[in-house]
Protein backbone atom coordinates (compact mmCIF):
# COMPACT_ATOMS: atom_id res chain seq x y z
CA UNK A 1 0.00 0.00 0.00
CA UNK A 2 2.04 3.07 -1.46
CA UNK A 3 1.58 5.94 1.21
CA UNK A 4 3.38 8.25 -1.55
CA UNK A 5 2.43 8.27 -4.80
CA UNK A 6 4.93 10.10 -7.58
CA UNK A 7 2.21 8.70 -10.25
CA UNK A 8 4.69 10.02 -13.33
CA UNK A 9 7.78 8.10 -13.75
CA UNK A 10 9.73 10.84 -16.04
CA UNK A 11 8.71 14.36 -17.38
CA UNK A 12 10.49 16.14 -20.05
CA UNK A 13 10.65 19.92 -20.07
CA UNK A 14 12.10 23.06 -22.47
CA UNK A 15 14.81 24.58 -20.66
CA UNK A 16 13.46 28.01 -19.76
CA UNK A 17 9.90 26.86 -19.10
CA UNK A 18 7.77 25.58 -15.70
CA UNK A 19 8.77 21.75 -14.30
CA UNK A 20 5.98 20.95 -12.02
CA UNK A 21 6.56 17.77 -10.51
CA UNK A 22 3.58 15.98 -8.62
CA UNK A 23 2.80 13.87 -5.27
CA UNK A 24 -0.28 12.48 -3.69
CA UNK A 25 -0.56 11.13 -0.65
CA UNK A 26 -3.28 8.82 1.40
CA UNK A 27 -2.40 9.40 4.80
CA UNK A 28 -3.65 12.31 6.63
CA UNK A 29 -1.68 12.08 9.40
CA UNK A 30 1.12 13.25 7.58
CA UNK A 31 2.40 16.94 8.33
CA UNK A 32 5.49 17.52 7.07
CA UNK A 33 6.97 16.77 3.23
CA UNK A 34 9.90 17.24 1.17
CA UNK A 35 11.36 17.18 -2.10
CA UNK A 36 15.08 15.53 -2.82
CA UNK A 37 16.53 15.52 -5.71
CA UNK A 38 18.88 12.75 -7.21
CA UNK A 39 21.81 12.25 -9.50
CA UNK A 40 22.96 8.93 -11.10
CA UNK A 41 25.88 6.91 -8.68
CA UNK A 42 24.86 9.64 -6.22
CA UNK A 43 22.88 9.79 -2.74
CA UNK A 44 19.65 12.26 -2.44
CA UNK A 45 20.32 15.70 -1.61
CA UNK A 46 17.65 17.71 0.21
CA UNK A 47 15.62 20.54 -2.31
CA UNK A 48 12.73 21.77 -0.07
CA UNK A 49 10.54 21.24 2.34
CA UNK A 50 6.54 22.88 3.59
CA UNK A 51 5.07 22.11 6.96
CA UNK A 52 1.51 20.68 6.65
CA UNK A 53 0.86 24.87 8.35
CA UNK A 54 1.62 26.39 4.90
CA UNK A 55 0.47 25.56 1.80
CA UNK A 56 3.56 27.02 -0.43
CA UNK A 57 7.30 27.69 0.35
CA UNK A 58 9.62 29.25 -1.97
CA UNK A 59 13.07 29.13 -2.29
CA UNK A 60 15.12 30.59 -5.39
CA UNK A 61 13.24 28.93 -8.33
CA UNK A 62 12.19 25.92 -6.19
CA UNK A 63 8.18 26.39 -5.11
CA UNK A 64 7.15 23.76 -3.22
CA UNK A 65 2.52 23.45 -3.45
CA UNK A 66 0.69 21.58 -0.40
CA UNK A 67 -2.99 21.23 -0.76
CA UNK A 68 -3.86 19.35 2.00
CA UNK A 69 -8.10 19.00 1.20
CA UNK A 70 -6.87 16.93 -2.00
CA UNK A 71 -3.45 15.58 -0.73
CA UNK A 72 -1.58 16.30 -3.10
CA UNK A 73 1.59 18.54 -3.25
CA UNK A 74 3.58 19.98 -6.38
CA UNK A 75 7.44 21.28 -6.57
CA UNK A 76 7.83 24.26 -9.34
CA UNK A 77 10.49 24.71 -11.02
CA UNK A 78 11.23 28.04 -12.92
CA UNK A 79 13.11 28.36 -15.15
CA UNK A 80 13.97 24.88 -15.59
CA UNK A 81 17.71 24.43 -16.27
CA UNK A 82 19.98 21.63 -17.77
CA UNK A 83 21.46 21.00 -14.62
CA UNK A 84 18.14 20.25 -12.59
CA UNK A 85 18.20 16.96 -15.05
CA UNK A 86 17.61 14.26 -12.16
CA UNK A 87 15.50 12.02 -10.20
CA UNK A 88 13.09 14.04 -8.00
CA UNK A 89 11.56 12.13 -4.92
CA UNK A 90 8.49 13.43 -2.94
CA UNK A 91 8.46 12.34 0.64
CA UNK A 92 6.08 12.76 3.98
CA UNK A 93 6.73 11.86 7.63
CA UNK A 94 4.22 12.40 10.86
CA UNK A 95 5.19 14.14 13.91
CA UNK A 96 7.86 12.30 15.98
CA UNK A 97 10.53 9.87 15.49
CA UNK A 98 8.98 8.11 12.20
CA UNK A 99 10.77 7.24 8.90
CA UNK A 100 10.44 9.22 5.82
CA UNK A 101 8.01 7.54 3.65
CA UNK A 102 9.09 8.17 -0.03
CA UNK A 103 7.53 8.14 -3.72
CA UNK A 104 9.24 5.91 -6.22
CA UNK A 105 10.72 8.89 -8.16
CA UNK A 106 9.98 11.48 -11.13
CA UNK A 107 12.91 11.30 -13.72
CA UNK A 108 13.08 15.06 -15.37
CA UNK A 109 14.85 16.22 -18.52
CA UNK A 110 15.64 19.36 -19.36
CA UNK A 111 16.16 19.65 -22.49
CA UNK A 112 18.18 22.88 -23.85
CA UNK B 1 28.46 20.37 7.13
CA UNK B 2 27.12 17.22 7.35
CA UNK B 3 28.88 14.22 5.91
CA UNK B 4 27.39 10.42 5.44
CA UNK B 5 30.61 8.62 4.39
CA UNK B 6 30.22 4.75 2.62
CA UNK B 7 32.76 2.41 2.93
CA UNK B 8 32.20 1.62 -0.55
CA UNK B 9 31.51 3.33 -3.97
CA UNK B 10 31.37 -0.10 -5.76
CA UNK B 11 31.24 -3.65 -4.94
CA UNK B 12 31.00 -7.25 -6.76
CA UNK B 13 30.00 -10.19 -4.09
CA UNK B 14 29.72 -13.75 -4.73
CA UNK B 15 26.43 -15.44 -3.89
CA UNK B 16 26.05 -16.84 -0.71
CA UNK B 17 29.07 -14.50 0.84
CA UNK B 18 28.96 -12.49 4.02
CA UNK B 19 28.61 -8.27 2.75
CA UNK B 20 29.47 -6.02 5.41
CA UNK B 21 28.23 -2.04 4.32
CA UNK B 22 29.21 0.57 6.92
CA UNK B 23 28.14 3.93 7.15
CA UNK B 24 29.40 6.79 9.35
CA UNK B 25 27.95 10.31 10.15
CA UNK B 26 29.78 13.25 11.56
CA UNK B 27 27.16 15.47 12.69
CA UNK B 28 26.38 13.54 15.94
CA UNK B 29 22.91 12.54 14.47
CA UNK B 30 20.54 10.14 16.47
CA UNK B 31 18.46 8.63 13.63
CA UNK B 32 20.28 6.58 10.83
CA UNK B 33 18.80 4.90 8.00
CA UNK B 34 19.34 1.77 5.18
CA UNK B 35 17.58 2.20 1.90
CA UNK B 36 18.16 0.25 -1.27
CA UNK B 37 17.34 1.98 -4.91
CA UNK B 38 16.57 0.10 -7.82
CA UNK B 39 14.77 1.49 -10.95
CA UNK B 40 11.25 2.20 -10.64
CA UNK B 41 11.14 1.00 -7.40
CA UNK B 42 12.32 4.12 -5.50
CA UNK B 43 13.53 3.99 -1.92
CA UNK B 44 12.92 1.24 0.15
CA UNK B 45 13.88 1.73 3.65
CA UNK B 46 15.18 -2.25 4.54
CA UNK B 47 16.46 -0.82 8.65
CA UNK B 48 16.76 2.42 10.57
CA UNK B 49 18.49 2.49 14.10
CA UNK B 50 16.86 5.63 16.69
CA UNK B 51 20.17 4.81 19.07
CA UNK B 52 23.06 3.03 19.56
CA UNK B 53 22.27 -0.92 19.45
CA UNK B 54 19.24 -0.04 18.89
CA UNK B 55 17.51 -1.42 15.15
CA UNK B 56 13.35 -1.14 14.19
CA UNK B 57 12.53 -3.29 10.72
CA UNK B 58 11.99 -1.20 7.68
CA UNK B 59 9.49 -2.19 4.93
CA UNK B 60 12.36 -4.89 3.48
CA UNK B 61 14.20 -6.58 6.61
CA UNK B 62 14.37 -9.79 4.54
CA UNK B 63 17.75 -11.30 3.76
CA UNK B 64 19.37 -8.41 6.14
CA UNK B 65 20.71 -7.70 9.58
CA UNK B 66 22.01 -4.55 10.89
CA UNK B 67 24.78 -3.23 13.87
CA UNK B 68 24.63 -0.21 15.28
CA UNK B 69 27.56 -0.24 18.38
CA UNK B 70 28.66 3.06 17.99
CA UNK B 71 26.17 6.43 17.39
CA UNK B 72 28.32 7.12 14.37
CA UNK B 73 28.37 4.27 12.52
CA UNK B 74 25.55 1.85 11.15
CA UNK B 75 26.47 -1.12 9.55
CA UNK B 76 24.15 -3.27 7.08
CA UNK B 77 24.77 -6.54 6.75
CA UNK B 78 24.25 -9.31 4.32
CA UNK B 79 24.08 -12.71 5.88
CA UNK B 80 24.40 -14.69 2.37
CA UNK B 81 24.17 -12.51 -0.52
CA UNK B 82 21.72 -13.42 -3.08
CA UNK B 83 21.59 -12.09 -6.90
CA UNK B 84 18.60 -10.55 -5.56
CA UNK B 85 20.01 -8.20 -3.37
CA UNK B 86 21.85 -6.53 -6.61
CA UNK B 87 21.33 -2.77 -5.58
CA UNK B 88 22.27 0.67 -4.93
CA UNK B 89 22.38 1.02 -1.36
CA UNK B 90 21.94 4.26 0.78
CA UNK B 91 22.66 5.52 4.23
CA UNK B 92 21.20 8.02 5.85
CA UNK B 93 21.04 10.31 9.01
CA UNK B 94 18.91 12.40 10.81
CA UNK B 95 19.04 15.07 13.69
CA UNK B 96 16.01 13.25 15.22
CA UNK B 97 14.14 16.49 16.57
CA UNK B 98 10.35 17.27 15.40
CA UNK B 99 11.39 20.38 13.89
CA UNK B 100 14.37 18.90 11.76
CA UNK B 101 13.23 15.85 9.54
CA UNK B 102 15.94 16.37 6.99
CA UNK B 103 17.53 13.21 6.09
CA UNK B 104 21.30 13.42 4.83
CA UNK B 105 22.22 10.42 2.46
CA UNK B 106 26.01 9.10 1.58
CA UNK B 107 26.82 8.72 -1.75
CA UNK B 108 25.88 5.26 -1.93
CA UNK B 109 27.46 1.81 -2.82
CA UNK B 110 26.62 -0.40 -5.81
CA UNK B 111 26.73 -3.57 -4.92
CA UNK B 112 26.24 -6.28 -7.47
CA UNK B 113 26.18 -9.81 -6.41
CA UNK B 114 26.97 -12.47 -9.14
Amino acid sequence: DQQVKQNSPSLSVQEGRISILNCDYTNSMFDYFLWYKKYPAEGPTFLISISSIKDKNEDGRFTVFLNKSAKHLSLHIVPSQPGDSAVYFCAAIYSGNTPLVFGKGTRLSVIA
Amino acid sequence: DVKVTQSSRYLVKRTGEKVFLECVQDMDHENMFWYRQDPGLGLRLIYFSYDVKMKEKGDIPEGYSVSREKKERFSLILESASTNQTSMYLCASSLGTESTYEQYFGPGTRLTVT
